[in-house]
């Protein structure tokens, strides 16, 4: 119930191609889902998110897609670039008590070829 | 400028060792976690802290044991060390009074046990 399934789990995709990156969950108490982007020897950080009362959000090249009825959501790299190979982790919020836990997906390494 | 930072980056030890792993954050936070990464890259919430009280834990073995000193700080105590604990630990901070806020994350300790 708590899980957030990813596909595919690798990608590769040429320079000014588009990527897409799909997510699917079934906890209906999940309240945003953001992006993750992570680069190799670094921490994940935070790219994009979205509210599940919104079907889309863009961010310069990045956007994301919602299906709220069919529980799922995407991630979408316009002119994808070769500076945008890393793995990228879809996640789930859900609200415990005072914290906000975070469930993610199984990633999915990108590569831009040039 | 680190807003979260991470001590040691590397920690390579033997198997029945104990290690600590240190987590300071800078942005005033009043929520920190700890995440593990497996070799396959899956990210997991281990522990949250709000105000310096434990409120998740997950199904994580009692050699973990986390302690917060103040809001700024959790570090991650593991007794007994076994190979299975060979992985990266992630520690992040987020402000649980903002509803959709951003978990920030430090740069990872990567443990290695022989």
């Amino acid at each position: 119930q708590q899980q957030v399934k990813q596909s595919p789990q690798s990608l590769i995709v040429q320079k000014g191609g588009i990527s897409i990156i799909n997510c699917a969950y079934e906890n209906t108490a999940f309240d945003y889902f953001p992006w993750y982007q992570q680069f190799p020897g670094k921490g994940p950080a935070l790219l994009i998110a979205i509210r599940p009362d919104v079907s889309e959000k863009k961010e310069g090249r990045f956007t994301i897609s919602f299906n709220k009825s069919a529980k799922q959501f995407s991630l979408h790299i316009m002119d994808s670039q070769p500076g945008d190979s890393a793995t990228y982790f879809c996640a789930a919020k859900v609200a415990l008590g005072g914290a906000q836990k975070l469930v993610f997906g199984q990633g999915t390494r990108l590569t831009i070829n040039p | 400028d680190t807003a979260v930072s991470q001590t040691p980056k590397y920690l390579v030890t033997q198997m029945g060792n104990d290690k600590s792993i240190k987590c300071e954050q800078n942005l005033g936070h009043d929520t920190m976690y700890w995440y593990k990464q497996d070799s396959k890259k899956f990210l997991k919430i281990m522990f949250s802290y709000n105000n310096k009280e434990l409120i998740i834990n997950e199904t994580v073995p009692n050699r973990f044991s986390p302690k917060s000193p103040d809001k700024a700080h959790l570090n991650l105590h593991i007794n007994s060390l076994e190979l299975g604990d060979s992985a990266v630990y992630f520690c992040a901070s987020s402000q649980a009074s903002v509803t959709y806020n951003e978990q920030f994350f430090g740069p990872g300790t990567r443990l290695t046990v022989l």
